[in-house]
Formats: structure tokens, sequence, C-alpha cells
């Protein structure tokens, strides 16, 4: 069965600080991936995905994350984070026809 | 465009008792995803369809039930509630089937505390 993993369960960092997440996936085939953002109290919503192509993908509010097939990986980046970014931030694979599987997730909170 | 809802917002339920969790969508996606969210431990897909009258089992599906009888609906039933089912709920739709590299867009969310 395919998983994610996503090394850190919590990490704090100062405002304009660099910021990476690190993601895993155990699937072989081609795949689909994803990282989504769930603000406190809210639903989950679509930061960048990756399919095909340039492995280097750009997201929404300055989030890029670079697909390294070698590594099974696909970490999340962000040059300086802001307050606004305090999060909980999912990794997640699609394979198959329909499958759809999630990370633990990795909270961020940010210190002004 | 209202996208995924889900009713209601906040349930507490008494063990035992048994109620319906809603989820509709109106952007005509083949797939939809029923999934709980507990603190640290990430989503669990609980059941999905990916059509009208197909649904399946996720990993966690014991003590639930789904049903899909229309493209757009696709409520949970919880029908002897458990402490361990106190948890938030997700549903996500997703275009799917000849698009599979599309993303899910979930609902708001369900808070179940079971007492």
């Amino acid at each position: 069965a395919q998983s994610v993993s996503q090394h850190n369960h919590h990490v704090i960092l100062s405002e304009a600080a660099s910021l990476e997440l690190g993601c895993n996936y155990s699937y072989g085939g081609t795949v689909n991936l994803f990282w989504y953002v769930q603000y406190p109290g809210q639903h989950l919503q679509l930061l960048l995905k990756y399919f095909s192509g340039d492995p280097l993908v750009k997201g929404i509010k300055g989030f890029e994350a670079e697909f390294i097939k070698s590594k099974f990986s696909f970490n999340l980046r962000k040059p300086s984070v802001q307050w606004s970014d305090t999060a909980e931030y999912f990794c997640a694979q699609g394979a198959g026809s329909y499958q759809l599987t999630f990370g633990k997730g990795t909270k961020l909170s940010v210190i002004p | 465009n209202a996208g995924v809802t889900q009713t209601p917002k906040f349930r507490i339920l008494k063990i035992g008792q048994s109620m319906t969790l809603q989820c509709a969508q109106d952007m005509n996606h083949n797939y939809m995803y029923w999934y709980r969210q507990d603190p640290g431990m990430g989503l669990k897909l609980i059941y999905y369809s990916v059509g009208a009258g197909i649904t399946d089992k996720g990993e966690v599906p014991n003590g639930y039930n789904v049903s899909r009888s229309t493209t757009e609906d696709f409520p949970l039933r919880l029908e002897l509630a458990a402490p361990s089912q106190t948890s938030v709920y997700f549903c996500a739709s997703r275009l799917g089937q000849g698009a599979r590299n599309t993303e899910a867009f979930f609902g708001q969310g369900t808070r179940l505390t079971v007492v």
C-alpha cells in the first residue's frame, strides 16, 4: 500500500525565516503529488500540485515544491515565512484511479 | 459556486445514537471521499465512491456506512456512535475518471463529539 511520510510533526520559525518541509512517498509508478494547507479551524486547501514536467512547482502564496524522483521526495519550500503562514501542511499522493493518500501533517508555527 | 458542502458543522452525540453526516458537491465530480482527521494522525480514508451507485471501504470503515444514490450526494452514516468516533470529518470530491491527476476539493468539516 502506498504511504506518505512527513518528517516533521511541528516546526517553529520566526518571521522571515526560510521554510522546508519534508515529504517522502512510497509508490513507485506514475505519481501525482499535492501539498495542502489547513489554516486553524478551516478545511484543506490546495497549495500546489505536480503531475509531470518541470520538477520545480510553484504554488500560491510564494510556496514551491521540488519533485526528486530518485529520492521519492516532494519537499515544500518558502524563502521567507510570514505569521499568516501558521497552519498545518499536508503532503498527499494520488495513485491508481482513485487513491489519495495523505501524510500525517506538519504544524508550522511562525513567531512574529 | 458552493463546491463541497457539509452539514452539520458541529454535533454532540451520546454513545449508541446514530446520525448522518451530509455531503453534497455541485461540481459534477465523479469521485467522493470521507476522511476523518485526528490530532497528529493526518487524514484517514473511511469510504470512497467512484460514481453513483459505487462505494468501497477505505482504511478505517468500521462503524460507518455510506451510500451514493446521486452524483452530488455522499452521506456518511454512523449507526451506533462510540467515543472512538469523536473526530473531525471531511468530505472531499475530485473530478477523477479520465482526469485522475486532479486535486481534491474539501468541505468545511464536521466536528463530532461522542459522549
